[in-house]
């Protein structure tokens, strides 16, 4: 059974950096592009990220181009998000999602549950 | 950059047949899916690429894509359809797009 497990969310303050984890099972990590995807309390879906299987694509949007760096390590597993320069408006739940191939441009199945992220002074 | 418009709320008698549209400017040309979250909960794909079901999703859902619209279609509504249902498309400036969502009420 493929399992993603998000860990790394808390309340951070205004302008603090945070990492996110997802640890991935039951699926062969590394032929897999990954994802971020966001959602604000009460909102709809944000994408965040995407990285191709070998971190050789990586795409980003706009609203936190420059402050977050999706990045992997298939040896562990592992997706990874590290938020700096955070905001209150990055405020949700983050959740990780396996793309469908190797490139991050198609669909996503499954999701793991989230981490809650909270920027808040 | 790319948008889509779903509309807020859709409602459905019980039994009956539901549509959620996805409008896009040509959105035709590309690959249209849909997720189902219900509250508290992960989403979960319905459909991939315009109209095909991924394993475990009951025949009652199917999709649609043409012109500026993509359609989910869900017929025989349940209780259990009651959700929050997204769109997604990717695009080449924009990368991953979600619609906004809509919410289904089943009556």
């Amino acid at each position: 059974e493929v399992q993603l497990v998000e860990s790394g969310g808390g309340l951070v303050q205004p302008g603090r950096s945070l990492r996110l984890s997802c640890a991935a099972s039951g699926f062969t990590f590394d032929d897999y592009a990954m994802h971020w995807v966001r959602q604000a309390p009460g909102k709809g879906l944000e994408w965040v990220s995407g990285i191709s299987w070998n971190s050789g694509s990586i795409g980003y949007a706009d609203s936190v181009k420059g402050r977050f760096t999706i990045s992997r390590d298939n040896a562990k597993n592992s997706l990874y998000l590290q938020m700096n320069s955070l905001r209150p408006e990055d405020t949700a739940l983050y959740y990780c999602a396996k793309d469908y191939s190797s490139s991050w441009l198609n669909w996503f199945d499954p999701w793991g549950q989230g981490t809650l992220v909270t920027v808040s002074s | 950059s790319y948008e889509l418009t779903q509309p807020l709320s859709v409602s459905v008698a019980l039994g009956q047949t539901a549509r959620i549209t996805c409008g896009g400017n040509n959105i035709g040309r590309k690959n249209v899916h849909w997720y189902q979250q219900k509250p508290g909960q992960a989403p979960v794909l319905v459909i991939y690429r315009d109209s095909n079901r991924p394993s475990g999703i009951p025949e009652r859902f199917s999709g649609s894509n043409s012109g500026n619209t993509a359609t989910l279609t869900i017929s025989r509504a349940q209780a259990g359809d009651e959700s929050d249902y997204y769109c997604q498309v990717w695009d080449s400036s924009t990368h991953v797009v979600f619609g906004g969502g809509t919410k289904l009420t089943v009556l």
